[in-house]
């Protein structure tokens, strides 16, 4: 099981460029979600899928669309890319747990390292 | 919204030395989870605490859930220069699916 795939591993764009970065998870998780990770902010969610299907705004979704793709995969778009979107982008899934339908843990990707110049 | 609050941002520590982290949310959680996140890494998943009052225990480190359900820390006893790292407790409001992450907290441990 390779768990939670991201690529690409480092990206570089200019202002205005578009890119999609794409995740794939192999654990027949139900769940996906895309976060942003910036110096002393945590982890913010973008957006994320709570089933094949399904797609919903997290914290911050400005800039950034998604498409769940199938069961595995779960892609980030940016249509025209700012310097305020230079981050460390990860990808996570999790399975439906419990009779009371807890969301467990979640499982993240390596990350995808952005810079916007 | 639902805000989660970690103290303190930073901890610098005696490898031995004791070390807590506190998880405050403003609003009631249906669970709490904790992840580790090494320097470069990315987070994995440490623990999920469900019930009001709940304490776990992995080795050295304690979790406890606080009875209100909207508090949490994590306390590691006699700290290694392996447990550096960040740690971050998240976790969805009580009807709800968004898990929000706290900012974490980062540990610094000296040998």
């Amino acid at each position: 099981n390779a768990g939670v795939t991201q690529t690409p591993k480092f990206q570089v764009l200019k202002t205005g460029q578009s890119m999609t970065l794409q995740c794939a998870q192999d654990m027949n998780h139900n769940s996906m979600y895309w976060y942003r990770q910036d110096p002393g902010m945590g982890l913010r969610l973008i957006y994320y899928s709570a089933s094949e299907g399904t797609t919903d705004k997290g914290e911050v979704p400005n800039g950034y669309n998604v498409s769940r793709l199938n069961k595995r995969e779960f892609s980030l778009r940016l249509e025209s890319a700012a310097p305020s979107q230079t981050s460390v982008y990860f990808c996570a899934s999790s399975g439906l747990a419990g009779l009371l339908g807890f969301y467990n843990e979640q499982f993240f990707g390596p990350g995808t390292r952005l810079t916007v110049l | 919204g639902q805000q989660v609050m970690q103290i303190p941002q930073y901890q610098h520590v005696q490898e031995g030395e004791d070390f807590t982290t506190y998880c405050n949310s403003s609003t009631t959680l249906s669970n709490i989870q904790w992840y580790k996140q090494r320097p470069g890494g990315h987070p994995v998943f440490l623990i999920q605490l469900v019930k009001s009052g709940e304490v776990k225990k992995q080795k050295r480190l304690t979790f406890q859930f606080g009875e209100a359900k909207k508090n949490s820390s994590l306390h590691i006893t006699a700290t290694q220069t392996t447990d550096v790292g960040t740690y971050f407790c998240a976790g969805p409001p009580t009807g709800g699916f968004k898990t929000i992450f706290g900012a974490g907290t980062r540990l610094f441990v000296k040998a």
